[in-house]
């Protein structure tokens, strides 16, 4: 059973517009992680939110923890090509374990 | 500082024959993961080690699978025999947090593509 779903699984947008990828569960997290993930290459942290409602900027990228802290969204304003990649979120429950989502492969068209 | 470091980058071996994946985490790493991904699947849980020994193995398929850590430095897994359904993207990583967890989230390895034909 996969805790955390993630949509859309796939999205390709033209570089300047904007998008989002959600990460929706029915269970809660104590906290929830994204990463973005490159071919041939591992996950790579881009940020940890613990707090129901929490909000976190990354220059163009915003991340939001749900109220009830068993959903988060990531909005990438004015993408660039630079962002394509494979956006996965991960959330911790009362232990050390990461749940993955599938994740969401972004492409962003010069 | 360096990276979590996994190798073989890929590895095909046929059913039946034995495997064995390496990981050198960032020193000073209490803590080291093991997760796989199996194509078209999430990236799952297989086992967690502090220091030399194993905080949780429930993620582990079955007893095919054989993690070590010995001296608490770097950490083996070995597949044998391998069968078809263990192909995947074999991920380590380490963090340095107490208790396992880190704000600042596991640091991954490049992984180890496993194919068994």
């Amino acid at each position: 059973t996969q805790l955390l779903e993630q949509s859309p699984q796939f999205l390709s947008i033209q570089e300047g517009e904007n998008l989002t990828v959600y990460c929706n569960s029915s269970s809660v997290f104590s906290s929830l992680q994204w990463y973005r993930q490159e071919p041939g290459e591992g996950p790579v942290l881009l940020v940890t939110v613990v707090t129901g409602g929490e909000v976190k900027k990354l220059k163009r990228l915003t991340f939001q923890f749900g109220d009830a802290r068993k959903d988060s969204s990531l909005h990438i304003t004015a993408a660039q090509p630079g962002d394509t990649g494979l956006y996965l979120c991960a959330g911790r429950s009362n232990d050390y374990k990461l749940s993955f989502g599938a994740g969401t492969t972004v492409t962003v068209r010069a | 500082e360096a990276g979590v470091t996994q190798f073989p980058s890929h590895s095909v071996i046929e059913k039946g024959q034995t495997v064995t994946l390496r990981c050198d985490p960032i020193s000073g790493h209490d803590n080291l993961y093991w997760y796989r991904r199996v194509m078209g699947k999430e990236i799952k849980f297989l086992l967690h080690f502090v220091k030399e020994s194993k905080q949780d193995e429930s993620g582990m398929p079955n007893n095919r699978f054989l993690a070590e850590r010995t001296g608490g430095t770097y950490s083996t897994l070995k597949v044998q025999p391998a069968e078809l359904e263990d192909s995947g993207v074999y991920f380590c990583a380490s963090s340095q947090e107490a208790g396992g967890f880190s704000y600042y989230g596991y640091t991954f390895g490049s992984g180890t593509r496993l194919t068994v034909v």
